[in-house]
C-alpha cells in the first residue's frame, strides 16, 4: 500500500497563476482532508471530505476550492495566488484517525 | 470551535532526560485527543490516541500521555529521550460530533542532544 500520495512535491507560482494540488489514498476511507502547515501556527484545516461527493469548509477556507473525484481522490486548486498561500500542504484520510502524505511545499512569489 | 495549546515551543534535552510536552486543550464536551510526531523531511505520523477508557495511553516507541480530564490537558511523556527522538511533535483534539474537524496545536520542537 502507497498509503496517501501527494503530487507535486514542490511548486513554485507568480501570484495570480492557478494551480492544483493533487491526492490520492488507497486505504478505502471515506474521509480526506487538506491542511496547510506554517511556522509556529501548527496544521490548519482548508477543506475536508466526509465521503465522496461532499465536502466542507475547514479553519480556512478563502482562497481554495476542492473536488472530490472520487473516493481515492481529492484535489485543492488555487484559482488566483497569493504569497498568503506560500506553505507547506498536506493531504489526509481517515477512519478512526488521520494519515498523512508527504506535503506539497508551495511558494507564491 | 475547540482549540489546543503547546506552551513548549522548543525543547531541548540530552540523550536519557525525560520528557513532557504541555497539551491543553479548550473543549467542555467529551473529546478525542491525539499526539502526531513530524521527523524532519518527513511527513506526520501518529503517535499515540485517546478516545475513551483508561486515561493513560501507551503508544509507539516508548511515549506515552495521560488524559487528565479536570485539566483539560493530554500531556505527552518519555522516561529516556533518545537521538532519534528529535522532531516536532503536534497534540490534536477532535470531538465527537465533528470528528473530522481536527485542531491542532502549534507543535512543539524536541531537540536531543547525543
Amino acid at each position: 500500500n502507497a498509503g496517501v500520495t501527494q503530487t507535486p512535491k514542490f511548486q513554485v507560482l507568480k501570484t495570480g497563476q492557478s494551480m492544483t494540488l493533487q491526492c490520492a489514498q488507497d486505504m478505502n476511507h471515506n474521509s480526506m482532508y487538506w491542511y496547510r502547515q506554517d511556522p509556529g501556527m501548527g496544521l490548519r484545516l482548508i477543506y475536508y471530505s466526509a465521503s465522496e461527493g461532499t465536502t466542507d469548509k475547514g479553519e480556512v477556507p478563502n482562497g481554495y476550492n476542492v473536488s472530490r473525484l472520487n473516493k481515492r481522490e481529492f484535489s485543492l486548486r488555487l484559482e488566483s495566488a497569493a504569497p498568503s498561500q506560500t506553505s507547506v500542504y498536506f493531504c489526509a484520510s481517515s477512519d478512526s484517525w488521520q494519515f498523512f502524505g508527504p506535503g506539497t511545499r508551495l511558494t507564491v512569489l | 470551535a475547540q482549540s489546543v495549546s503547546q506552551h513548549n515551543h522548543h525543547v531541548i534535552l540530552s540523550e536519557a532526560a525525560s520528557l513532557e510536552l504541555g497539551c491543553n486543550y479548550s473543549y467542555g464536551g467529551t473529546v478525542n485527543l491525539f499526539w502526531y510526531v513530524q521527523y524532519p523531511g518527513q511527513h506526520l505520523q501518529l503517535l499515540l490516541k485517546y478516545f475513551s477508557g483508561d486515561p493513560l495511553v501507551k503508544g509507539i516507541k516508548g511515549f506515552e500521555a495521560e488524559f487528565i480530564k479536570s485539566k483539560f490537558s493530554f500531556n505527552l511523556r518519555k522516561p529516556s529521550v533518545q537521538w532519534s527522538d528529535t522532531a516536532e511533535y503536534f497534540c490534536a483534539v477532535t470531538t465527537p460530533y465533528n470528528n473530522n474537524d481536527m485542531r491542532f496545536g502549534a507543535g512543539t520542537r524536541l531537540t536531543v542532544k547525543p
